[in-house]
């Protein structure tokens, strides 16, 4: 079965300091991946997404993302984290049912400290 | 552009009301999805409707009733809910809802959520 693992449930960076949210999956085929971000009591605004093709894909906000295909990761960076970007970040894959769905993981909260 | 609305931002209902959560999308798609929320975990798929036919179904209780009047259109007909129903209801769309296949346009795109509380 499909399935997303965030391990991290918290991760604290101070500003300025590099980050990285891990993110495994298990699925049958060719993922699907993407990486979401939610501010408290907001929806999810797309940061990434990869399809296929370069396994480095840039997203918004400084963020990119890396699909290693050996490990089942897709681990999210940013080489200098902002006070803003203090929020929940979602990994999910998307797989085929009797229609298109979302497998979201747990996500990981990131706090920054000033 | 790709956005997503949905009214009202915000819902009061007591377990004998009923009311209605609407989304809306103007980008085309002919996908649209509702998700529930709740407190410090991921969204939790309760509906598809793909070409304005109801696709999935996750076992969501009968006191939600969907409707996809027509492709720009998805309402959440509530009735009779309970407190734990209280949450945040998110919509979201995609272009096709996998029936041409898992493709670069099946992104699915979130409006900013409903917040309920029942009382």
């Amino acid at each position: 079965a499909q399935s997303v693992t965030q391990p991290d449930i918290h991760i604290t960076v101070s500003e300025g300091a590099s980050l990285e949210l891990r993110c495994n999956y298990s699925y049958g085929a060719t993922p699907y991946l993407f990486w979401y971000v939610q501010s408290p009591g907001q929806g999810l605004q797309l940061l990434l997404k990869y399809f296929s093709g370069d396994t480095l894909v840039q997203g918004i906000k400084g963020f990119e993302a890396e699909f290693k295909r050996s490990q089942s990761s897709f681990n999210l960076r940013k080489p200098s984290v902002h006070w803003s970007d203090a929020a929940e970040y979602f990994c999910a894959v998307g797989a085929m049912d009797s229609s298109y769905k979302l497998i979201f993981g747990s996500g990981t909260r990131l706090l920054v400290r000033p | 552009d790709t956005e997503v609305t949905q009214t009202p931002k915000h819902l009061v209902m007591g377990m004998t009301n009923k009311k209605s959560l609407k989304c809306e999308q103007h980008m085309g798609h002919r996908a649209m999805y509702w998700y529930k929320q709740k407190a410090k975990k991921p969204p939790e798929l309760m509906f598809v409707y793909s070409y304005e036919k109801l696709s999935i179904n996750e076992s969501v209780p009968s006191r939600f009733s969907p409707e996809c009047p027509n492709s720009s259109l998805l309402n959440l007909h509530l009735h009779a809910l309970q407190p734990e129903d209280s949450a945040l209801y998110l919509c979201a769309s995609s272009q096709e809802g996998g029936l041409a296949g898992l493709t670069f346009q099946e992104t699915q795109y979130f409006g900013p959520g409903t917040r309920l509380l029942v009382l």
